[in-house]
Formats: structure tokens, C-alpha cells, sequence
């Protein structure tokens, strides 16, 4: 049961560099979300994308792009690496229940180390 | 006033004691609520859900208070095995709003 598998665990870019986060979920989510974390600063939402076909930007998109390539799998791309990007960053997924004002549990991928130098 | 705010700690206990953390949300609209928790270089995993009535798992209880908006969490009888993050999440009616994290409360657990 793999939940959310995110890769690479761990990368090292030169700034000005791109690289592309993926992540998978099997567990049929509806939403899928990609976070940052730093010391201090908790988790910031950088985009989210509610459904197949939709993504939206969160707190702190600038920077990033993403593509919900199917319901499953939800990339996210930096374009030009700058060291303010360096962080730990989480896939996560959920589903919601619309009309019960109920969400359910919110599942994490183990997360991606980036460092930029 | 942030979303929601949390005291970072952190908080040493010894073993076996009784520890509560708070959290205040701003927005009253705010419907779903959570505790994770957070183990160093892990990724977050949900503790419990909060419900109005609130609700005991162990020797965990959450209590969610409404008219003040936050929301507790205690641990009784603290185990090494608690020393973690715990982070407080609110949700927002709608369903399609993202979770609003607060940035943890820090808990370490002494023998």
C-alpha cells in the first residue's frame, strides 16, 4: 500500500537550474497538493489542484509550476532553481466530501530534499 | 492574526505527565479540524480529527471550543514515543479551500 510516493527523496541543483518533483498517489484522491517546508515557517501550500483538470496557486507559488497529468500523478516543476528554494518539499493528497463540510485525512508523501547552490 | 497560530514550545515533560497544547483559528467559518504529527526529517501523519463533541483516542483527547476558536489537544501519561510536532490543521467550509497549517507546537518527552 504505497499511499503517496514523491521523487527524487533527494537533489542537489546548481541555481539557474530546472528539475521536476513528481508524485503519484493510488489511493484514488480527488485532490493532490504540493507544500514547501522550512525552519520557522511551517508548511506553505504552493499549489493545489482540487480535481483532475484544475490547479490553482497557494501561499507561495512564484517560482514553480505544476501539471496534474491525470488523477494520479502531480508534478511540480521549477524552472530556473534559485537558493530561496531550497527546502523539504511534500506532495500530499485527499479526498473531499463536498456538501458534508467534512474533509478527510490528508496523506503525505515522505518528502523531497532540494538543496540549491 | 494569523490563520492559526500555535505556541512553537517547546515543551520538555518527563515521562508520564500530562501535557496540553492550544491552538486559535481566525476564521469562524472554519469547519474541519486536525491534529498531526510531525517525527523529525518525517513527513506529517494525521493524529486525530477533532469533532464538536470532542473525542478521546488513548490517551489522547481534542476538544474543540467554538465561541473562543481553538482548538486542544491533550496527552496523558507522556511516553518517550511522543516527543514529535504536533501541528494543529483547519479546514474551511466549501471543501475545495486548502488545509490552513499552524507552524507546530514541539513536544520533547524526558525519562
Amino acid at each position: 500500500n504505497a499511499g503517496v510516493t514523491q521523487t527524487p527523496k533527494f537533489q542537489v541543483l546548481k541555481t539557474g537550474q530546472s528539475m521536476t518533483l513528481q508524485c503519484a498517489q493510488d489511493m484514488n484522491h480527488n485532490s493532490m497538493y504540493w507544500y514547501r517546508q522550512d525552519p520557522g515557517m511551517g508548511l506553505r501550500l504552493i499549489y493545489y489542484s482540487a480535481s483532475e483538470g484544475t490547479t490553482d496557486k497557494g501561499e507561495v507559488p512564484n517560482g514553480y509550476n505544476v501539471s496534474r497529468l491525470n488523477k494520479r500523478e502531480f508534478s511540480l516543476r521549477l524552472e530556473s532553481a534559485a537558493p530561496s528554494q531550497t527546502s523539504v518539499y511534500f506532495c500530499a493528497s485527499s479526498e473531499v466530501l463536498q456538501g458534508a463540510f467534512l474533509w478527510n485525512t490528508i496523506y503525505f508523501g515522505e518528502g523531497s530534499w532540494l538543496t540549491v547552490v | 492574526r494569523k490563520e492559526v497560530e500555535q505556541d512553537p514550545g517547546p515543551f520538555n515533560v518527563p515521562e508520564g505527565a500530562t501535557v496540553a497544547f492550544n491552538c486559535t483559528y481566525s476564521n469562524s467559518a472554519s469547519q474541519s479540524f486536525f491534529w498531526y504529527r510531525q517525527d523529525c526529517r518525517k513527513e506529517p501523519k494525521l493524529l486525530m480529527s477533532v469533532y464538536s463533541s470532542g473525542n478521546e483516542d488513548g490517551r489522547f483527547t481534542a476538544q474543540l471550543n467554538r465561541a473562543s476558536q481553538y482548538i486542544s489537544l491533550l496527552i496523558r501519561d507522556s511516553k518517550l514515543s511522543d516527543s514529535a510536532t504536533y501541528l494543529c490543521v483547519v479546514a474551511q467550509v466549501g471543501g475545495n479551500t486548502p488545509l490552513v497549517f499552524g507552524k507546530g507546537t514541539r513536544l520533547s518527552v524526558i525519562a
